[in-house]
């Protein structure tokens, strides 16, 4: 089982302030998905991320895939209190079980 | 669509009481269910993986006679913390998919069990 290392472990910024969280991993992902969950409730799928190089766009959510598919990045644009969460990268293992890496909690003050 | 309830949402319980928690997909069939446990400020935990009609499969670590798996149906699973102690105070999250080996899980809102 590889281990997802996610940084930083917490976050807190300004409303209208750029955010980037990261996940990586020693090892290559096969996928990568990105979850956000708020206090009290349970992880809401952001995006999966497959091919290497990979960039998909979540209105003001980007994430990307690294080339070698063991790095992966979110990067929030003009964050807003909306986006205040704890935001977990998973991977799915061989046996179709996910692994989540430790999160990073992200708070955004208007 | 793929929606998954969990219920109750919310429990406590003395000390040595055993208390369940269901897990339904309501709009799917879902052969698999996956529990977990979360505490304060750390990430999901996998507690044990339940096929529908089989005995579920524990990680490591994690006691199976305290912590009773049922899935006897294609949407409904239910977790039993038998003699409960405060140590075990967590929010639990199932989830389900549609078969084991796919990349989609969804999840349910999560349960808190407080135990007194």
């Amino acid at each position: 089982t590889q281990l997802l290392k996610q940084s930083p472990q917490f976050l807190s910024i300004q409303e209208g302030e750029n955010l980037t969280v990261y996940c990586n991993s020693s090892s290559v992902f096969s996928s990568l998905q990105w979850y956000r969950q708020e206090p009290g409730e349970g992880p809401v799928l952001l995006v999966t991320v497959v091919t290497g190089g990979e960039v998909k766009k979540l209105k003001r959510l980007t994430f990307q895939f690294g080339d070698a598919r063991k790095d992966s990045s979110l990067h929030i644009t003009a964050a807003q209190p909306g986006d205040t969460g704890l935001y977990l990268c998973a991977e799915t293992d061989s046996w179709g079980k996910l692994q989540f890496g430790a999160g990073t909690q992200v708070v955004v003050t208007p | 669509g793929a929606v998954v309830s969990q219920h109750p949402s919310w429990v406590i319980c003395k000390s040595g009481t055993s208390v369940k928690i269901e897990c339904r997909s309501l709009d799917f069939q879902a052969t698999t269910m996956f529990w977990y446990r979360q505490f304060p400020k750390q990430s999901l935990m996998l507690m044990a993986t339940s096929n529908e009609g089989s005995k579920a499969t524990y990680e490591q670590g994690v006691e199976k006679d305290k912590f009773l798996i049922n899935h006897a149906s294609l949407t409904l699973s239910t977790l039993t913390v038998t003699s409960a102690h405060p140590e075990d105070s967590s929010f639990y999250i199932c989830s389900a998919g549609g078969w084991v080996f796919t990349d989609t899980q969804y999840f349910g809102p999560g349960t808190r069990l407080t135990v007194l």
